[in-house]
């Protein structure tokens, strides 16, 4: 099955810095790949994804680039605002089936200081 | 529109003891979900139906089972609750299909003592 790394675990940054967090994945077959930002006690909402014949994909302040050759992509934040502070899981499916069933990174916590 | 409703939001069990999560969605949705959520773990999925009719096991389904009870609702079952199933747990259901785009409820936190 598919197995998502997700680095780092944990990511403190100073408002106005911009935040990358990397995801790699091990299936090949794999060709979605969404992002979800989780606010504390809250749940899990999608913010952006990408898919396999896209190389990057931008909307405001984030952006998703994907390298398929290496099975890796990654999310960008610009300007980080404290708002932007959660706990940010990356995602990996195959999804060619009419549904998909995601596998999940173990997440990384995002601390915006004012 | 209410989107996916779970209940209970929080449970506290005794070792040994059964119940059922209920999750309903409103969106006329295919294909739903539970998951777990675990400090340092992740999001894990324990069951899907990718349809009305079919279940299937997904990475962590011991202890477990569940319900396609129509296109609308999706139980999880605990026979015989342990404290290794203390946990928050969500439901979720997908969008269009092939964007894989999941609408989570808000979550159900279980404790097993």
């Amino acid at each position: 099955g598919e197995n998502v790394e997700q680095h780092p675990s944990t990511l403190s940054v100073q408002e106005g810095d911009s935040a990358v967090i990397k995801c790699t994945y091990s299936d090949s077959a794999s060709n979605y790949f969404p992002w979800y930002k989780q606010e504390l006690g809250k749940r899990p909402q999608l913010i952006i994804d990408i898919r396999s014949n896209v190389g990057e994909k931008k909307d405001q302040r984030i952006a998703v680039t994907l390298n398929k050759t290496a099975k890796h992509f990654s999310l960008h934040i610009t300007e980080t605002q404290p708002e932007d502070s959660a706990v940010y899981f990356c995602a990996a499916s195959e999804g060619n089936s009419g549904y998909s069933t995601l596998t999940f990174g173990k997440g990384t916590m995002l601390l915006v200081s004012p | 529109n209410a989107g996916v409703t779970q209940t209970p939001k929080f449970q506290v069990l005794k070792t040994g003891q059964s119940m059922t999560l209920q999750c309903a969605q409103d969106m006329n949705h295919n294909s739903m979900y539970w998951y777990r959520q675990d400090p340092g773990m992740g999001l894990r999925l324990i069951y899907y139906s990718a349809s009305e009719g079919t279940t299937d096991k997904g990475e962590v389904p011991n202890g477990y089972n569940v319900s396609r009870l129509n296109k609308r609702e999706f139980s999880l079952r605990l026979e015989s609750a342990a404290p290794s199933q203390t946990s928050v747990y969500f439901c979720a259901s997908i969008g269009t299909a092939n964007t894989g785009e999941l609408f989570f409820g808000e979550g159900s936190r279980l404790t097993v003592l």
